[in-house]
């Protein structure tokens, strides 16, 4: 099974700041991850799919990058409401795996 | 909006067995893939098994593969999880998942429950 890996695990940022997760994964998967963001006792919500491609109602200020093995999801302008777990995700192969999460809170 | 609702979970002894059932509520199942997600108790999200939209392919991670079965039911906008010889470390909330990351033309399908609670435990 295909492994991901996300760093930072956790992050303590400020309103306004730039913040980039980055996700890789353990061999090739072309652009085939997505990011979803998940609040405390909610479903996820998808933000990213196809590696860098915006989920229609997502604030601009979410985007995504890469291909390969290595991806990133960039917050250009940190919001309060953006305070949450985010979680990367592939689906080139079956199994489908996440990974671990990188916890976003208030500095 | 599609809602997806998940039931059957709940308390059960280590061993034993639970089905997991999804519904949409409008028939929104045809040719899509359908999946089963779960998070344990302030842990992350695990995928746990995938269905095809024709049943021809299908697939579990590999901490539940020979103890659960995974099918669907479109005539009945259904999607189950049969969950055998469960282990303390199945307990989690379990989520359906419709076209898990599909986007097609810039719309995407994907769809998730408020998720059903399967504790195990003696």
């Amino acid at each position: 099974a295909i492994q991901l890996t996300q760093s930072p695990s956790s992050l303590s940022a400020s309103v306004g700041d730039r913040v980039t997760i980055t996700c890789r994964a353990s061999q090739a998967i072309g652009t085939d991850v997505g990011w979803y963001q998940q609040k405390s006792g909610k479903a996820p919500n998808l933000l990213i799919y196809d590696a860098s491609n915006l989920q229609s109602g997502v604030p601009s200020r979410f985007s995504g990058s890469g291909s390969g093995t290595d991806f990133a999801l960039t917050i250009s302008s940190l919001q309060p409401e953006d305070f949450a777990t985010y979680y990367c995700l592939q689906d080139s192969n079956f199994p489908f795996t996440f990974g671990p999460g990188t916890k976003v809170d208030i500095k | 909006e599609v809602q997806l609702v998940e039931s059957g979970g709940g308390l059960v002894q280590p061993g034993r067995s639970l089905r997991l059932s999804c519904t949409a509520s409008e028939n929104t199942f045809d040719n899509f893939a359908l999946h089963w997600v779960r998070q344990a108790p302030g842990k992350g999200l695990e995928w746990v098994s995938g269905i095809s939209w024709n049943s021809g392919v299908i697939d579990y991670a590999d901490s539940v593969k020979g103890r659960f079965t995974i099918s669907r039911d479109d005539a009945k906008n259904s999607l189950y999880l049969q969950m055998s010889n469960l282990k303390t470390e199945d307990t989690a909330l379990y989520y359906c998942v419709k076209a898990i990351l599909y986007c097609n033309d810039g719309v995407c399908y994907d769809s998730w429950g408020q998720g059903t609670q399967v504790t195990v435990s003696s």
